[in-house]
């Protein structure tokens, strides 16, 4: 069945250093990724999406690409903030009609000033 | 514009009671899904509603059930609590099928 791995946390950064988040997946057919961030205390915000393979999807600084042919979508930015402090988690929606979401176990990163 | 609102916000209860969360989902959308979040975990799909059916559901007992109104609101209902339900409870609306997801900031259950 389908799946997402994302890499443990915690992910811990001082300000202005370069984030990378990895998350592979498993799926049949051409799944739509996602990143969703959730701050503490909330529930989750959709970062940015993909919807085919090589497509980025980018959002407030963050950036992802689409790897079919590595099944990944890993997060990127390149000077994080203490505000980027937060929970990450990717997802995949499979084909079809309905937009079940699949999510990974997700990933903690905490940014130092 | 009010996103997706949840109710209540926290709630305890006891093993063997019933809860029944509420959810209402974005202005524009018609369909809402809910999602069981353990400390420390990513959210697990329950169920999707969509035209007041259950559309897809994922792998959670009969003891969770659903129901969605007219106006597109739902409802997640669990009978028979067990110490393992705790969990936050996310309800998420979207435009049909196809569309991103958008979800409230969810209902913190704790069973005793």
């Amino acid at each position: 069945g389908n799946s997402v791995t994302q890499m443990e946390g915690p992910v811990t950064l001082s300000e202005e250093a370069f984030l990378t988040i990895n998350c592979t997946y498993t799926a049949t057919g051409y799944p739509s990724l996602f990143w969703y961030v959730q701050y503490p205390g909330e529930g989750l915000q959709l970062l940015l999406k993909a919807t085919k393979a090589d497509d980025k999807g980018s959002n407030k600084g963050f950036e992802a690409t689409y790897r079919k042919e590595t099944t990944s979508f890993h997060l990127e930015k390149g000077s994080v903030q203490v505000s980027d402090s937060a929970v990450y988690f990717c997802a995949l929606k499979g084909g079809g009609a309905t937009n079940k979401l699949i999510f990974g176990t997700g990933t903690l990163l905490a940014v130092q000033p | 514009d009010a996103g997706v609102t949840q109710s209540p916000t926290h709630l305890i209860k006891t093993r063997g009671q019933q809860v029944t969360l509420r959810c209402s989902p974005k202005s524009g959308h018609d369909t809402v899904s809910w999602y069981q979040q353990a400390l420390g975990q990513g959210p697990q799909f329950i169920f999707q509603y969509y035209e007041e059916e259950e559309r897809q559901r994922g792998n959670f007992p009969d003891r969770f059930s659903g129901h969605q109104f007219p106006n597109y609101s739902s409802e997640l209902n669990v009978n028979a609590l067990l110490l393992g339900d705790s969990a936050l409870y996310l309800c998420a609306s979207s435009f049909s099928g196809n569309q991103p997801q958008h979800f409230g900031d969810g209902t913190r259950l704790s069973i005793l």
